[in-house]
């Protein structure tokens, strides 16, 4: 049972669209994380907060941007989409302290026409 | 730079049989590791973790064993059910809890 939320699962929109992937969380974590993936390939890190008005670009460079005003949303914001966005983007969140694993959400299929 | 990766990109097994995935990973410092398991149209689902302080850790019909030696990760997966059938990923801490993934292996049990 998913307690990590993102909407819309899928997205066709056209080039120059600006667009929000939402993301919940309600297990109370700290820490959240954008992932982008591929079909089958690895996932790159795109964005994280380790907590509510911390944001920090990840090891991918990409054109997003992402906001954390509470601790249970993460939302990513694209001001203007492109047909290299077409991508699946994955949200993830792990609680503070400790080695623990990332618990995911199960991703926005994004498609830029 | 780091990097996680995968021996092979794809696995074929019978249904029943032992399963082992493999992961070579290039940082020497990392402490943690996390197997995922990824079914299409789904986010990654975790199976398994381990520390770098062990060598092997064992849960229902998964194991992980950790050769730090050699940087080598393995997931074995015991009697292989259809529901097995998915892309596996290796993960490792490089640190500030930040995870770089491996290239994935897609699994697929065969009747």
């Amino acid at each position: 049972e998913a307690d990590i939320y993102q909407t819309p699962r899928y997205l066709v929109i056209g080039t120059g669209k600006k667009i929000t992937l939402e993301c919940s969380q309600t297990m109370g974590h700290d820490k959240m994380y954008w992932y982008q993936q591929d079909p089958g390939m690895e996932l790159h890190l795109i964005h994280y907060s380790y907590g509510v008005n911390s944001t920090e670009k990840g090891d991918l460079s990409s054109e997003s941007t992402v906001s954390r005003i509470r601790t249970e949303h993460f939302p990513l914001t694209l001001e203007s989409a492109r047909p290299s966005h077409t991508s699946q983007y994955l949200c993830a969140s792990s609680p503070t302290g400790g080695d623990s694993p990332l618990h995911f959400g199960n991703g926005t299929r994004l498609t830029v026409t | 730079g780091e990097s996680v990766g995968l021996h092979l990109p794809t696995l074929s097994v019978q249904e029943g049989d032992n399963s082992i995935i493999n992961c070579a990973y290039s940082n020497s410092a990392s402490d943690y590791f996390i197997w995922y398991k990824q079914e299409s149209g789904k986010g990654p689902q975790f199976i398994i973790d381990i520390r770098s302080n062990m060598d092997k850790r064992q849960g229902q019909r998964v194991t992980v064993l950790l050769n730090k030696t050699v940087k080598h990760l393995s997931l074995q997966i015991a009697a292989t059910q259809p529901g097995d059938s998915a892309v596996y990923f290796c993960a490792e801490n490089s640190g500030a809890q930040k995870l770089v993934f491996g290239q994935g292996t897609r699994l697929t049990i065969n009747p």
